[in-house]
């Protein structure tokens, strides 16, 4: 059974940078591909950026090019997400999902980011 | 970029009802169309792939339609345990994958 594990909730100053990692059992990442969406307060999903499955290339929404950075530790199946240059309305829930093709078979927990000062 | 819309935003039903919630894209997404539930404090869970291709271990009374622009996720008789939000998501031009507004299905 597939399981995505993510670290724990963090509060976060605005400016500074968040890093949420995203553990998997059962299958690399990399070849299923594995995306990151968010989900303000009450709001809907926001995809965010993703690695193409079948190690394809990272693939980022334009409104968080420049802040946000998806890699991945192949020998801890481990993904992360970094998210830079934070602001208020960053606070949201985080999750990873292991991708088949580009819809979301495996979801994390979710991570809780809060931005406050 | 594709914009999905959704309708109603909201829906309130009873349980055993018939529910039919719709999904619209901007433009063609083929049959690139997934459908996810969601339950307050919890992830979102798949339910349709393919536009009409169940996930595993979903319930036969989930069923999903269309292609190209319109689509429509089916709930034949609708259970307690389904009261949630539903999100449709196109995956057929990307990036960005894009998300609807959700649909919440209420008592």
């Amino acid at each position: 059974q597939v399981q995505l594990v993510q670290s724990g909730a963090e509060v976060k100053k605005p400016g500074s940078s968040v890093k949420v990692s995203c553990k998997a059992s059962g299958g690399t990442l990399r070849t299923y591909g594995v995306s990151w969406v968010r989900q303000a307060p009450g709001q809907g999903l926001e995809w965010m950026g993703g690695i193409v499955p079948l190690f394809g290339p990272v693939k980022y929404a334009q409104s968080f090019q420049g802040r946000l950075t998806i890699t991945t530790d192949e020998s801890t199946s481990t993904a992360y997400m970094e998210l830079s240059s934070l602001r208020s309305d960053d606070t949201a829930v985080y999750y990873c999902a292991r991708a088949l093709g580009a819809w979301f078979n495996y979801w994390g927990q979710g991570t809780l980011v809060t931005v406050s000062s | 970029e594709i914009v999905m819309t959704q309708s109603p935003a909201t829906l309130s039903v009873s349980p055993g009802e018939r529910v039919t919630l719709s999904c619209r894209a901007s433009q063609s997404v083929r049959s690139n169309l997934a459908w996810y539930q969601q339950k307050p404090d919890q992830a979102p869970r798949i339910l349709i792939y393919g536009a009409s291709n169940r996930a595993t271990g979903i319930p036969a009374r989930f069923s999903g339609s269309g292609s190209g622009t319109e689509f429509t996720l089916t709930i034949s008789s609708l259970q307690s345990e389904d009261f949630a939000v539903y999100y449709c998501q196109q995956y057929d031009n990307w990036p960005p994958i894009t998300f609807g507004p959700g649909t919440k299905v209420e008592i």
